[in-house]
């Protein structure tokens, strides 16, 4: 079974230029996480999605971040305009359908953006 | 809200040795437990879970109890190899399924 896909795994952008992050959860998985990692610092949330809705989007800084799952399987997560601070990896998970505390939340391997 | 504090690394060993990772937990109803490791280059993968008081997860020679008195889910094992270094996280997950991650504590065993 292939595990939760993401795209690009480096990328290295100026400030003030938009960037782009790709997963694909695992088959069949309808939630899905992004998660901001500092160097050094544990996952932070940015964002639940339930199929094809946010549900917990209260940690997203929506001035400059946005998110989006259109069919709920495949998202994006996008940032305009990068930051120097927003150096750091993001990280996306999935987990099975229904919304348990012991649900096991699947990661990807995280796209690690550079801001210069 | 609910958190995780882990013990800081970094922690050294030597192989053979014995291993534990303080875990402590705050939540206001009953969360389930959760120990994940990250290897160099690669993502979080669970490492062992626990879902309600005085439950043991185990996996692959590491152990935890769910320790509800102290608040608490120490990881521990035995006798640590080389592969086992890595970053390992306690998280913790409450009724809506968000998981709050502690910083991380990076192990390195040598040989």
């Amino acid at each position: 079974e292939a595990g939760v896909v993401q795209s690009p795994r480096y990328k290295i952008i100026e400030k003030k230029q938009p960037v782009a992050f790709w997963c694909n959860p695992i088959s069949g998985h309808n939630t899905l996480y992004w998660y901001l990692q500092n160097l050094g610092q544990g996952p932070e949330l940015l964002i639940r999605y339930e199929n094809e809705e946010a549900v917990d989007d209260s940690q997203l800084p929506k001035d400059r971040f946005s998110a989006e799952r259109l069919k709920g399987v495949d998202s994006t997560l996008k940032i305009q305009p990068a930051e120097l601070g927003d150096s750091a990896v993001y990280l996306c998970a999935s987990s099975p359908e229904g919304v348990h505390s012991y649900n096991e939340q699947f990661f990807g391997p995280g796209t690690r953006l550079t801001v210069l | 809200g609910d958190s995780v504090t882990q013990m800081e690394g970094p922690v050294t060993l030597s192989e053979e040795a014995f291993l534990t990772i303080n875990c402590t937990y705050t939540a206001t109803g009953y969360p389930s437990l959760f120990w994940y490791v990250q290897y160099p280059g690669e993502g979080l993968q669970l490492l062992l879970k626990a879902t309600k008081a005085d439950d043991k997860g185990s996996n692959k020679g590491f152990e935890a109890t769910y320790r509800k008195e102290t608040t608490s889910f120490h990881l521990e094992k035995g006798s640590v190899q080389v592969s086992d270094s890595a970053v390992y996280f306690c998280a913790l997950s409450d009724a809506s399924n968000d998981m709050r991650f502690g910083a991380g504590t990076r192990l390195t065993v040598k040989p």
